[in-house]
């Protein structure tokens, strides 16, 4: 009964590579996030998406791309793999309409990413 | 300036010991708090949730907003070895999907 699941849970590949990360989330949660958590612990948002639209796109190289099939998953799709994009990548989600529990937000089990 | 200040740690205590882990933060906007556990290699895990100011309580922990000081706290009365692990403070303002996190403060209980 996992919240949010991704997958893989370890990814390792050589720069250049395209490889892709899946969310699913069985909240039923209409907001879904991707994180990139860096060596030093810091979370840094990357996107989300809101009943399937984009709502935050932050300063993210164009090699990144995100994807919404439906509100209870959320892919990320890596082209052309450098190495400063090792790090652990965070799939989240959380109610944002009114409901018992709004705005708490829930991590999935992170995807260890490392380009070689 | 950050939004979000956070003391990185790491902050070492006796088994036991009552912890306090803070964090300020500049936007007066923000009107939703979390604070997350993260064990190594693992998610952050939700811990406490506040609208607002105020104090709430779930067992061990006890996390309060203080608005009018932008100042938030998270209280772990006595600490166990299990508590060692990454804290996280996250933020919120209303109208917004952006959560804004803290750097996190490593905590390690000596057994």
């Amino acid at each position: 009964d996992t919240a949010v699941s991704q997958t893989p849970k370890y990814l390792v590949t050589q720069m250049g590579n395209d490889k892709s990360i899946k969310c699913e989330q069985n909240l039923g949660h209409d907001t879904m996030y991707w994180y990139k958590q860096d060596s030093k612990k810091f979370l840094k948002i990357m996107f989300s998406y809101n009943n399937k639209e984009l709502i935050i796109n932050e300063t993210v190289p164009n090699r990144f791309s995100p994807k919404s099939p439906d509100k209870a998953h959320l892919n990320l799709h890596i082209n052309s793999l450098e190495l400063g994009d090792s790090a652990v990548y965070f799939c989240a989600s959380s109610q944002d309409s009114q409901g018992a529990r709004p705005y708490e937000q829930y991590f999935g089990p992170g995807t260890r990413l490392t380009v070689t | 300036q950050k939004e979000v200040e956070q003391d990185p740690g790491p902050l070492s205590v006796p088994e036991g010991a009552i912890v306090s882990l803070n964090c300020t933060y500049s936007n007066s906007a923000f009107q939703y708090f979390m604070w997350y556990r993260q064990y190594s290699r693992k998610g952050p895990e939700l811990l406490m949730y506040t609208y607002s100011s105020g104090n709430k309580e779930d067992g061990r922990f006890t996390a309060q907003v203080d608005k009018s000081s932008k100042y938030i706290s998270l209280f772990i009365r006595d600490s166990q070895p299990s508590d060692s692990a990454t804290y996280l403070c996250a933020m919120r303002a209303s109208g917004t999907y952006k959560y804004i996190f803290g750097t996190g403060t490593r905590l390690k209980v000596l057994a």
